[in-house]
């Protein structure tokens, strides 16, 4: 298995512009997450989605969007980049089955990341 | 705010002894909690997690201690290696959605 995946792993943006970074995952994961990792500090949730067709916002929202057609894809979307969005974005994926107490069982797993420049 | 949160950013330790990281969280409703290792220009690894459930669950050299009278949560690593040197995220969720909340990260620096 690849786990997950991220592209691009690095991109510069201009004020104004869009773009979309994709993730994969091949573990038929049904949670899959997108952070953001500003410098020295955790990492923060941007949406995330229990499975294909249901997405939710997470702590951070405004500025993105995201859709999940298929299990395997969550790609973000930045429609009018902003300084602010300067960052390393994480995308994340786990099973959680609903109920569950056995610990390890929702683990997430991260993809290498994706550093963002806007100027 | 944050409800998860980190008491030492920099935590520098003596190669070969046990290193011992802090965390506190806010939210009495968390009911699983994972530790975290970041290391430079690569995405968090998954190191050893707990539900609320347990007080102590162990790994290999690593310990995750968790005390909900205090709500603290401690990540002990034993026989600290140079290959232990990254940033240590603690993090929770509350249960109800899967929704993972990280802290801040605390540095773990080994010393010669």
């Amino acid at each position: 298995n690849a786990g997950v995946t991220q592209t691009p792993k690095f991109r510069i943006l201009k004020i104004g512009q869009s773009m979309t970074l994709q993730c994969t995952q091949d573990m038929n994961h049904n949670y899959m997450y997108w952070y953001r990792q500003d410098p020295g500090m955790g990492l923060k949730l941007i949406y995330y989605s229990v499975g294909a067709g249901i997405t939710d916002k997470g702590e951070v929202p405004n500025g993105y969007n995201v859709s999940r057609s298929t299990t395997e894809d969550f790609p973000l979307r930045l429609e009018l980049a902003a300084p602010s969005q300067t960052s390393v974005y994480f995308c994340a994926s786990s099973y959680y089955l609903q109920g569950e107490v056995i610990a390890g069982t929702d683990t997430q797993y991260f993809g290498p990341g994706t550093r963002l420049t806007v100027l | 705010g944050e409800s998860v949160g980190l008491h030492l950013p920099t935590l520098s330790v003596q190669e070969g002894d046990n290193s011992i990281i802090n965390c506190a969280y806010s939210n009495s409703a968390s009911d699983y909690f994972i530790w975290y290792k970041q290391e430079s220009g690569k995405g968090p690894q998954f190191i050893i997690d707990i539900r609320s459930n347990m007080d102590k669950r162990q790994g290999q050299r690593v310990t995750v201690l968790l005390n909900k009278t205090v709500k603290h949560l401690s990540l002990q690593i034993a026989a600290t290696q140079p290959g232990d040197s990254a940033v240590y995220f603690c993090a929770e969720n509350m249960g109800r959605d899967d929704k993972i909340i990280f802290g801040k990260g605390t540095r773990l620096h080994i010393l010669p």
